[in-house]
């Protein structure tokens, strides 16, 4: 059982926002700088969109952004397209110098 | 840009090791930490470990402890992953990824597709 909580699966159409949230269940997570988090399309490689809660790597698009309120992190897609459908990794860097990730949220484009 | 690239895929028997490479076009590689993820057929990511080729630093999930070895060549700008006592749940594709987790992991190799079959 992952220490890092996200819903099994979201859904919205084209154009509207979601957002995907990832709650720390453990005391070695909770309120960490070093959240990530990662797209993954089917039978493609994992691939970093934010990184230290709420930055972006370059080249990633200014629809994704992160934040963190307490223990929960939270990841917003805006401006909904058919190819953000994909799961989705939240990731924790814990103060015991190990890296947790959450269970993956599914994301469904209607 | 930097690229990760894995060896091929495996075939092991119960009980066998499995050796994965990971080669770096890095030319900071002494200043990397290169991490080790899993993922087994339609599961999540898993985290086994991370390695600092400059320190030789490692650290390792605990599920693995004492069966997980994650080494680097430097001269070769490469780590590598060995996992002893392969069991069938073993069965995964093991990515290496840059980094050690505090700023993201970035980039990812191809993956491995290791396979426990007798």
């Amino acid at each position: 059982q992952s220490a890092l909580t996200q819903p099994a699966s979201v859904s919205g159409s084209p154009g509207q926002a979601v957002t995907i949230s990832c709650s720390a269940t453990n005391s070695d997570v909770g309120g960490s700088d070093s959240v990530s988090w990662y797209q993954q399309h089917p039978g493609k490689v994992p691939k970093l969109i934010i990184f230290d809660v709420s930055s972006r790597p370059s080249g990633v698009s200014n629809r994704f952004s992160g934040s963190r309120s307490g223990d929960t992190a939270s990841l917003t897609i805006s401006g909904l397209q058919t190819v953000d459908e994909a799961d989705y990794y939240c990731c924790s860097y814990t103060r015991t110098n190990t890296v947790l990730f959450g269970g993956g949220t599914k994301l469904t484009v209607l | 840009q930097v690229y990760l690239v894995q060896s091929g895929g495996e075939v092991k028997k119960p009980g066998a090791s499995v050796k994965v490479s990971c080669k770096s076009s890095s030319y900071t590689f002494l200043s990397d930490s290169f991490t080790w993820v899993r993922q087994a057929p339609g599961q999540g990511l898993e985290w086994m470990g991370s390695v600092n080729p400059y320190s030789d630093d490692t650290h390792y999930a605990q599920k693995f402890q004492g069966r997980l070895t994650l080494t680097t060549v430097t001269s070769t700008n490469t780590a590598y992953m060995e996992l002893e006592r392969l069991q069938f749940d073993d069965t995964a594709i093991y990515y290496c990824a840059r980094g050690g987790g505090l700023n993201g992991l970035d980039p990812w190799g191809q993956g491995t597709l290791v396979t426990v079959s007798s």
